[in-house]
């Protein structure tokens, strides 16, 4: 069936150090990829999206792009800050479901 | 617009209790989803509905009831509650496909059952 595996946590950077945190699926046909963002004790919001091979999504300075060639979806930030302290899902939808790996816990030093 | 909306914010039940998560969301969203939160783990589909009277299963839907009689409300029945389904459970929605339309989460209900 369809998964995403993302790489495990915690990650500690410090503030201004660039980030990347792994994720690939395994789906079939052509799934939507997405990574979410949770803060202590709230739901998950969205960070950004990508529809299609090769589509990046970008928002508040993260990237991400979609490589079907290696089914990957890396999150990437140049430069942390404190405020991005939080638990990052990565995630798909097939078919109207959604599947998410299991969280990255990122924590950044002043 | 208070958007998805979840009662009680915690809850603990004796194994065998039954109880119903509350979900409601004021933004005329057809789509609406529940999902559990295992610690330390991502979340996972229980079920999920694409308009009033549909609903569908997720991953996980053993040991839990869904109805859709509204657009708004989506609730969850645990009958026989038992320690696994200890977790935390988010209610979401969007407006049509979560492909094309931004899914929106609720805060959460924490369960415990001892």
């Amino acid at each position: 069936g369809d998964s995403v595996t993302q790489m495990e946590g915690p990650v500690t950077l410090s503030e201004e150090a660039f980030l990347t945190i792994n994720c690939t699926y395994t789906a079939t046909g052509y799934p939507s990829l997405f990574w979410y963002v949770q803060y202590p004790g709230e739901g998950l919001q969205l960070l950004l999206k990508a529809t299609k091979a090769d589509d990046k999504g970008s928002n508040k300075g993260f990237e991400a792009t979609y490589r079907k060639e290696t089914t990957s979806f890396h999150l990437e930030k140049g430069s942390v800050q404190v405020s991005d302290s939080a638990v990052y899902f990565c995630a798909l939808t097939n078919f109207n479901k959604f599947y998410f790996g299991s969280g990255t816990k990122l924590n950044v030093k002043p | 617009n208070a958007g998805v909306t979840q009662t009680p914010k915690f809850r603990i039940l004796k194994i065998g209790q039954s109880m119903t998560l509350q979900c409601t969301q004021d933004m005329n969203h057809n789509y609406m989803y529940w999902y559990r939160q295992d610690p330390g783990m991502g979340l996972k589909l229980i079920y999920y509905s694409v308009g009033a009277g549909i609903t569908d299963k997720g991953e996980v839907p053993n040991g839990y009831n869904v109805s859709r009689s509204t657009t708004e409300d989506f609730p969850l029945r645990l009958e026989l509650a038992a320690p696994s389904q200890t977790s935390v459970y988010f209610c979401a929605s969007s407006y049509l496909s979560p492909e094309d339309y931004e899914q929106y989460f609720g805060p959460g209900t924490r369960l415990t059952v001892t």
